[in-house]
Parts: structure tokens; sequence; C-alpha cells
């Protein structure tokens, strides 16, 4: 997992609720993602950022929510906007300027 | 949008044989491709990656073959061991303005039989 921490490893919300999943990288890299992975399928952006206090829009942002305010931490909020928000969620960080993307454990969010 | 794609979702070997996984892609333009390994209820981790000015890379018991013609991708396991079984996913890009950005195909489940 080389120096990227995700926390909660298990979540579970009630609907109607937001929630925020953690993400911790001390790599000291400038680049990190939020990837939403569903059974039996890829991953799927979200929001990605390349440098503090700036962030773009995804695949799929609609519903989700980040902050980049320090270069280690990339929390991502998961909205009650968000219509089907039970998934694997996973961050990864990398080299701006480079591609290749390290990954943390990730989060399992259940909606009850 | 752009896609990756695997040819097979599933892939069954057995343990000492080679495994070859493929990956086609749709964009000509991609220039960096990657594979990473996924352990159920993990993250993806990086296996080998390769840059479009190379055909082949060779890693420890793995190795990316790149055929930009076909925009073709394949990851070969020597002696695949059962330590190996997990889904294989590729990815595709270094794109101009959405540099930095991977677009991941859906995965090849490897199962590696004793």
């Amino acid at each position: 997992d080389g120096g990227i921490t995700q926390s909660p490893k298990y979540l579970f919300r009630k609907e109607g609720q937001n929630v925020t999943l953690s993400c911790e990288q001390n790599l000291n890299h400038d680049a990190m993602y939020w990837y939403r992975q569903d059974p039996g399928q890829g991953l799927r952006l979200i929001y990605y950022s390349q440098i503090v206090n700036d962030f773009q829009k995804g695949d799929i942002a609609e519903g989700y929510s980040v902050s980049r305010e320090k270069k280690e931490s990339f929390p991502l909020t998961v909205t009650s906007a968000q219509k089907n928000p039970t998934a694997f969620y996973l961050c990864a960080s990398s080299i701006q300027g480079t591609d290749t993307q390290y990954f943390g454990p990730g989060t399992r969010l259940t909606v009850l | 949008g752009e896609s990756v794609g695997l040819h097979l979702p599933t892939l069954s070997v057995q343990e000492g044989d080679n495994s070859i996984i493929n990956c086609a892609y749709s964009n000509s333009a991609s220039d960096y491709f990657i594979w990473y390994k996924q352990e159920s209820g993990k993250g993806p981790q990086f296996i080998i990656d390769i840059r479009s000015n190379m055909d082949k890379r060779q890693g420890q018991r793995v190795t990316v073959l790149l055929n930009k013609t076909v925009k073709h991708l394949s990851l070969q396991i020597a002696a695949t061991q059962p330590g190996d079984s997990a889904v294989y996913f590729c990815a595709e890009g270094g794109r101009g303005s959405t540099l930095g950005r991977l677009y991941f195909g859906r995965g090849t489940q490897l199962t590696v039989w004793p």
C-alpha cells in the first residue's frame, strides 16, 4: 500500500447522511485521486487533484465533494445526493507529471 | 469516452504454467500503459508499466508486450503461482491535457489451480 492510508476500512451510513472518507499519503506526491469500484467493474474516477488547493471533476463527480488543503490529505465526502453510494472507494497518488499511480487499501462504504 | 477493455474476463491456469492476460485499448494517442494486480478486498498493486516508445518490458516473472499497430497490450506471468490469483487491470494514460489520468479496463480474474 506504499505510504497511502485510507480510513476507515469499513463504513456504514444511513440514507440521507453525508460521510467523509479519509486519504493520507506520506510519499510527497503532488497528485491525488479518488476512484469508485463496483463489483466486477473497473475503476471510475470521481475527483483528482494535481496540486494543493486545486482539484478537477472526474467522470462520476455528481454527489461527491473533495478538498485539498494539504499536500498529504485528500478527503472525499459522499453526500446524500449520491443516489447509489454503496461501493469500494480507492484513493491513489502520483508524482505530478508522471503517470504511475499508487493506491491505498480502500474503504468499503455500505448504505443501510 | 475512452475505453480500455480485456479480451477475457476470467482465466484459469495450472500452477507452474505461464499466464497471458490480454488488453485492448482504443486511443492511439495513449503513450503510457500500466498493469495492476488487485487481490480481493485490497487496493490495486502496481506490477509493471511501459511507454509507447517500447515494445517489451520485463520485470520479475512478468513481461508486458505492447503492439501499437493493433492497439494491444499483454501481461505474461511466468511459472504462475497460487499467490498470483487476483484480478488484473490494465490502464492507459499520458494523453496531453489529461496528463496523470489513467483509464482502466474491467479486469481479468486469474485463478491458479494447484
